[in-house]
């Protein structure tokens, strides 16, 4: 079965700019999407088919995929920011990567 | 208002049933699928499968099918998971997510999610 990978933790300071990412087969050719969680609340969509972005979603987040590899980037990362992050593909069926917790310090 | 409004927490015993109602307002039911998603405690969010709210034909993942049962009664504009035979296993929290656009199998909209947990 597909399988998506990501970083268990990413670091970032405040105001710098924070990248994830996921990596599976040929990953270039499916769309990902990313979602946010913040602790006790429900995943939120902030990125979908690899670069757009949702309504109400700061511009600061932006999404590639090339290869096998696919990124969300946040940029002048906020303290708010701080969520587990989780990136999604469709591989016959739903895959999630097993998340990757954003700490901003 | 567009939301995904779930019933409440629940606390069952090795072998019970459980159903897990997931209510969509704001919007027009039949036009988007209905997904679960299951996150047990600490963990990262599993895909269960969807129901397509037109039809009512449900598609289960990998591992979830046999005690898994997703329905609808869109009278009520509403749709159901339940989990029979429960194990400690099944503890988690259980999110109803809408299908943005038809086949794309992505989510712009989620419930807040229904903790169960499986105690004797």
């Amino acid at each position: 079965s597909y399988e998506l990978t990501q970083p268990p933790s990413v670091s970032v300071s405040p105001g710098q700019t924070a990248s994830i990412t996921c990596s599976g087969e040929k990953l270039e050719n499916k769309y990902v999407y990313w979602y946010q969680q913040k602790p006790g609340q429900s995943p939120v969509l902030v990125i979908y088919q690899d670069k757009k972005r949702p309504s109400g979603i700061p511009e600061r987040f932006s999404g590639s995929n090339s290869g096998n590899t696919a990124t969300l980037t946040i940029s002048e990362t906020q303290a708010m920011d701080e969520a587990d992050y989780y990136c999604q593909a469709w591989d016959s069926s739903v895959v999630f990567g097993g998340g990757t917790k954003l700490t901003v310090l | 208002q567009v939301q995904l409004v779930q019933s409440g927490s629940e606390l069952k015993k090795p072998g019970a049933s459980v159903k897990v109602s997931c209510k969509a307002s704001g919007y027009t039911f039949t036009d988007y699928a209905i997904n679960w998603v299951r996150q047990a405690p600490g963990q990262g969010l599993e895909w269960m499968g969807w129901i397509n709210t037109n039809t009512g034909n449900p598609t289960y993942a990998q591992g979830f099918t046999g005690r898994f049962v997703f329905s609808l009664d869109t009278s009520v504009s509403t749709a159901y998971v339940q989990i029979s035979s429960l194990k400690a296993d099944d503890t988690a929290v259980y999110y109803c997510a809408r299908e943005a656009e038809a086949g794309h199998y992505y989510f712009d909209l989620w419930g807040r999610g229904t903790l169960l947990t499986v105690s004797s």
